[in-house]
């Protein structure tokens, strides 16, 4: 088993309208938890981070953490344009280590 | 904070050659990681370094793989005779020493073996 799954394929969404992405992890003890977004040809940029159990939000950002379902999601609400973009779920191992997820392609359709 | 800088943004090398890559992390960040990411896939941890010792090291590094960090400052990572295999964009980060320490990444070098 992978140890982050991302497993939805392209998301296209109309403008102004909410994405959701989601991720499942195999590590129980994992703490720390990321979204980075990744434009074609670019880096990751770190867009969210979140290390206990709810909701966190930043901006039109949200993100969900759920350790018992081993469960994180990202929403986008009022989704833009600049949006458009590859987003990936990351967590955070014992050794400091970022283990990645495939990646979810969003394409916001104006 | 000027961000992670990685010297060259590109590379295109024939198998068999050595290349050497470079990252300058953000100043008060002390651990510093590489990346390899191709197309399609997440970035792969590589290794990473507190200070200027290497900590980690995952089992895709192989002996052809060497990276360093002499002063603490900034690092390099060698392939020595490289293989088709290698292109890849190799993607530096850094981060503060502490639990929580997010990582920034670099632009990356993106390495094309022909």
């Amino acid at each position: 088993q992978k140890e982050v799954e991302q497993n939805s394929g392209p998301l296209s969404v109309p403008e102004g309208a909410i994405a959701s992405l989601n991720c499942t992890y195999s590590d129980r003890g994992s703490q720390s938890f990321f979204w980075y977004r990744q434009y074609s040809g670019k880096s990751p940029e770190l867009i969210m981070s979140i290390y206990s159990n709810g909701d966190k939000e930043d901006g039109r950002f949200t993100a969900q953490l759920n350790k018992a379902s081993q469960y994180v999601s990202l929403l986008i609400r009022d989704s833009q344009p600049s949006d458009s973009a590859t987003y990936l779920c990351a967590v955070k191992d014992g050794n400091n280590r970022l283990a990645f997820g495939k990646g979810n392609q969003v394409v916001v359709i104006p | 904070d000027t961000g992670v800088s990685q010297d060259p943004r590109h590379k295109i090398t024939k198998r068999g050659q050595n290349v050497t890559f470079r990252c300058d992390p953000i100043s008060e960040h002390n651990r510093l990681y590489w990346y390899r990411q191709t197309l399609g896939q997440g970035p792969e941890f590589l290794t990473y370094f507190q200070n200027e010792a290497q900590l980690e090291k995952s089992r895709l590094l192989s002996d052809r793989f060497s990276a360093e960090r002499p002063k603490g400052s900034f690092s390099t990572l060698e392939i020595q005779r490289t293989e088709q295999g290698d292109s890849a964009m190799y993607l530096c980060a850094s981060s503060r020493a502490e639990a929580r320490g997010e990582q920034y990444f670099g632009p990356g070098t993106r390495l094309t073996v022909t």
